[in-house]
């Protein structure tokens, strides 16, 4: 599958340890987005990265959120200290022009205990 | 405030009825309105956006700035178009505000 990948595909954690989900992007696309998406209800922005740069985040990000994109290939988004509201599930996208044209990987669905 | 509306969670058609699927909008700009769909176990894929005015599927969808609204048609249904389908706004250059969804069951 040479999509958007996502790892791990699933993460179930206590409440208060930290988790770290990857994206790879398709290998020529330059920007990256993270939406979270919970139960019931559609997709949520979090963070758009344009190479290494990230250049918006969502009010949503709180302290505890924090994604990177070193050398402007795969993306890691980290949250510290989880919270029961934190489950969801995190889905990557990526594109080399516009939005429009991004393609979603699938996901990964975070379930804190 | 920017802000999307799907008002059915679900929808459940006979195949070869007509399907519309509904999705208003608030946004005080120029839309950049787009429908999403999700096939079961699959990614979010785009299925067509609005300045394209084109059919995908045998799916249309028109822009009524009047009625702030785009609406996802289709004059009949099949099988394979089960799947949730979610409507989109772009307000800005590069996220979007999606709306809930509408799940969409096409019986036999």
């Amino acid at each position: 599958d040479t999509g958007v990948s996502q790892d791990p595909r699933h993460k179930i954690t206590k409440r208060g340890q930290n988790v770290t989900f990857r994206c790879d992007p398709i290998s020529e696309h330059n920007r990256l987005y993270w939406y979270r998406q919970t139960l019931g209800q559609g997709p949520e922005f979090l963070t758009y990265f344009q190479n290494e740069a990230q250049l918006e985040k969502s009010r949503l990000l709180s302290d505890r959120f924090s994604a990177e994109r070193p050398k402007g290939s795969f993306s890691t988004l980290e949250i510290q200290r989880t919270e029961q509201g934190d489950s969801a599930m995190y889905l990557c996208a990526s594109s080399s022009r516009g939005p429009e044209e991004a393609f979603f990987g699938q996901g990964t669905r975070l379930t804190v205990v | 405030a920017q802000r999307v509306t799907q008002p059915e969670k679900l929808l459940s058609v006979f195949k070869g009825a007509p399907v519309e699927l509904k999705c208003n909008y608030s946004y005080s700009g120029s839309p950049e309105l787009f429908w999403y769909v999700q096939y079961s176990r699959q990614r979010l894929q785009l299925l067509l956006r609005h300045i394209s005015r084109e059919s995908i599927k045998g799916f249309t969808a028109d822009l009524n700035k009047g009625e702030t609204s785009f609406h996802l048609k289709k004059p009949f249904a099949q099988e394979e178009d089960s799947a949730m389908y979610y409507c989109a706004l772009r307000p800005g250059t590069y996220k979007y505000i999606f709306g809930t969804g509408t799940r969409l069951k096409v019986l036999a």
